[in-house]
């Protein structure tokens, strides 16, 4: 069974400050991972794809790396902002059959 | 927006029926993916269609059912249902189902089973 971790489970953080959370996943028969962002009462958005070891993606504040060889991915956000506030989930993708997400973690920016 | 549009939004019914949520996904994408997402659960992916064809399946039940039609809409089909069918149920499409496409998700349909 195919799984992906994220951690932490959730964050609290203060306006301003930088903040990075990890996703693992399995490093054989890679893919490729996909970065989400998901607001209170919308639905996920996407953020980055994610395909080659030591890829790096960048998205105004909000930059994720990426080491298929070791089996995790970082997401970075610098100076958060209140508007930051969501979970953020990677996914797993498993050659376009399915995308297998994990828990996320939930971002709290306080103002 | 997306471009991706589920309907109903909410649906609340009783246990032992059915009930039928439908998916429109964005234009000129082929693949539509349907996850489950249960109180205090991630996404949990239930089957994808591409162009048709059932391309993928997950831990779908017996009792849920789906099907792409020529149009490319989809509709997940859930029978005999049961208190813990009580989920999120959200519809995803992506153009062709590969090539690192990143999925479009819809709004979500909410079923409460009473």
């Amino acid at each position: 069974i195919l799984n992906v971790e994220q951690s932490p489970q959730s964050l609290h953080v203060q306006e301003g400050d930088s903040t990075n959370f990890t996703c693992s996943f399995p490093s054989s028969n890679f893919y490729a991972l996909h970065w989400y962002r998901w607001e209170t009462a919308k639905s996920p958005e996407a953020l980055f794809v994610m395909t080659l070891n030591g890829d790096e993606k960048k998205k105004g504040r909000i930059s994720a790396t990426l080491n298929t060889k070791e089996g995790y991915s970082y997401l970075y956000i610098k100076g958060s902002q209140p508007e930051d506030s969501a979970t953020y989930l990677c996914a797993f993708d498993n050659y376009g059959q399915n995308f297998v997400f994990g828990p996320g973690t939930r971002l709290s920016v306080l103002p | 927006d997306s471009g991706v549009t589920q309907t109903p939004k909410h649906l609340i019914t009783a246990t032992g029926q059915r009930v039928t949520l439908r998916c429109s996904p964005r234009s000129g994408d082929l693949s539509v993916y349907w996850y489950q997402q249960s109180l205090d659960q991630g996404l949990q992916f239930l089957i994808h269609y591409y162009n048709g064809e059932e391309r993928a399946k997950g831990n779908i039940l017996e009792r849920f059912s789906a099907q792409q039609f020529p149009d490319l809409h989809s509709e997940l089909n859930l029978s005999s249902l049961e208190l813990g069918d009580s989920a999120l149920y959200f519809c995803a499409s992506s153009v062709d189902g590969g090539l690192y496409s990143p999925l479009h998700f819809g709004n979500g349909t909410r079923l409460t089973v009473t």
